[in-house]
């Protein structure tokens, strides 16, 4: 275990739902991160909190809408998703230091498929 | 644009042999590291080189890294089939707390 867990392990929605993935450090770490894992495709960095403050938002879909209430959680909330959103979303926290960028430990992921 | 990529694609050796893979990058970086995901699973960190180190071991694994030609090499002496999995070569700037990925090399060791 890498100290970092994510729920749902699986979600299966249609287009018109609302759902949330959910996502929590154990590691006392100051930055979190969601990204996107497709098919043949390198793993795509959709967000980056830093302090609970978000930095990084890398041209996501609106209908992606990240939430960091603190250091130690992130939700991704759904809605109105497209299939080509089908994929496996992976959590991710680090310590960042003078903003270097160092480990990151990854949770296991939410495979979504959307109907 | 990505900036790590690996080569090569996929790799099928035999357990007891050494697996090479290699990593090229675009730009300048603070440190290259390496992760393995098991099918379906999420990303686990192997190795961190820095910018100012040649070479690093790790029980069974070596990195090296060429600033000069941007590349990166884990190597992964006598291979078991545990070690089948999926690697990954990660890029830091530090100019802020990214990564960035390559689209991984699926190993698999046979039996």
């Amino acid at each position: 275990e890498t100290g970092v867990t994510q729920t749902p392990r699986h979600l299966v929605m249609g287009m018109t739902n609302k759902k949330s993935l959910k996502c929590e450090q154990h590691l006392g770490h100051n930055a979190m991160y969601w990204y996107k894992q497709s098919a043949k495709k390198p793993l795509e960095l959709m967000f980056v909190y830093n302090f609970k403050e978000q930095t990084e938002n890398n041209s996501v879909p609106s209908r992606f809408s990240p939430e960091c209430p603190n250091s130690s959680h992130l939700f991704l909330h759904l809605h109105t998703l497209q299939p080509e959103d089908s994929a496996l979303y992976l959590c991710a926290s680090s310590q960042v230091d003078r903003g270097t960028t160092d480990t990151q430990y990854f949770g296991p992921g939410t495979r979504l498929t959307v109907l | 644009s990505q900036q790590g990529e690996e080569d090569p694609q996929a790799l099928s050796i035999q357990e007891g042999e050494n697996a090479t893979m290699n990593c090229s990058y675009k730009t300048s970086i603070n440190n290259l590291q390496w992760y393995r995901q098991n099918s379906g699973r999420g990303l686990v960190h192997l190795i961190l080189i820095r910018s100012n180190e040649r070479e690093k071991h790790s029980g069974r694994l070596r990195v090296t890294l060429d600033t000069s030609k941007k590349s990166s090499s884990l190597l992964i002496t006598a291979s078991r089939a545990a070690d089948t999995a999926s690697y990954f070569c990660a890029t830091g700037t530090g100019a802020n707390s990214k990564l960035t990925f390559g689209k991984g090399i699926t190993l698999s060791v046979r039996p």
